[in-house]
């Protein structure tokens, strides 16, 4: 069975540093990774995905993320943090068997850039 | 404007009712799905379905059931027999499955 793991429940990073929110996963087959973002009370907003290609996926509002196969890993990046980069971040991985597809997300980190 | 479209936003419930969340996409997406998020828990999948008149289980499909007669809407009703609804519910689409998902704004449910 597919799954995901978020080890931090919090990341604290000050403001103009660089952030990592962590992942690893476990998934039979090649993997689909995707990280999405949500603020409070709003739904999940889709961030970058990973199907196959380059290592290093860059998506929106300046966020990349690297697959490492080796590792089962796919962290969250940003060269430089912003206050409003503040919400909760969520991996997810696409399992797919059976003629059918699922998306199993981790637990979440919240991420808080202090000014 | 496309997207998907989940009402009411803030649902009251009394014990022992059955309740219906609406869910509405206009981007033509085959597959739909039903998620609950609880504090500290993550997203886990309540229903999913890839094509109209056809749906699956999740993870936690007990006190719910979900219906699938349109492309474009992926109603859910929560019913008497889920022990513990208060939660907010995420409804979200994808092109075909194999794609990055899309979602609505959430409803919250509590039950009174």
């Amino acid at each position: 069975a597919q799954s995901v793991a978020q080890p931090e429940d919090q990341v604290n990073v000050a403001e103009g540093n660089p952030l990592t929110v962590k992942c690893t996963y476990s998934v039979s087959g090649n993997p689909y990774l995707f990280w999405y973002v949500q603020y409070p009370n709003r739904g999940l907003q889709f961030l970058l995905k990973y199907i196959t290609g380059d290592n290093l996926v860059k998506g929106s509002y300046g966020f990349e993320a690297e697959f490492n196969k080796s590792q089962t890993s796919f962290h969250l990046k940003k060269p430089s943090a912003l206050v409003s980069d503040s919400a909760l971040y969520f991996c997810a991985v696409l399992y797919s068997g059976a003629g059918s597809y699922q998306l199993t997300f981790g637990k979440g980190t919240k991420l808080s850039v202090i000014p | 404007d496309g997207g998907i479209t989940q009402s009411p936003k803030y649902l009251f419930r009394k014990e022992g009712q059955n309740v219906t969340l609406s869910c509405e996409q206009n981007l033509n997406h085959d597959a739909m799905y039903w998620y609950r998020q609880d504090p500290g828990q993550g997203l886990r999948l309540i229903y999913y379905s890839q094509i109209v008149n056809d749906f699956q289980k999740g993870d936690i499909a007990e006190g719910y059931s979900v219906s699938r007669e349109k492309k474009e809407s992926f109603p859910l009703t929560v019913t008497s027999a889920q022990k513990n609804p208060t939660a907010f519910y995420l409804c979200a689409s994808s092109q075909n499955g194999n794609t990055e998902a899309f979602f609505g704004q959430g409803t919250r449910l509590t039950v009174v």
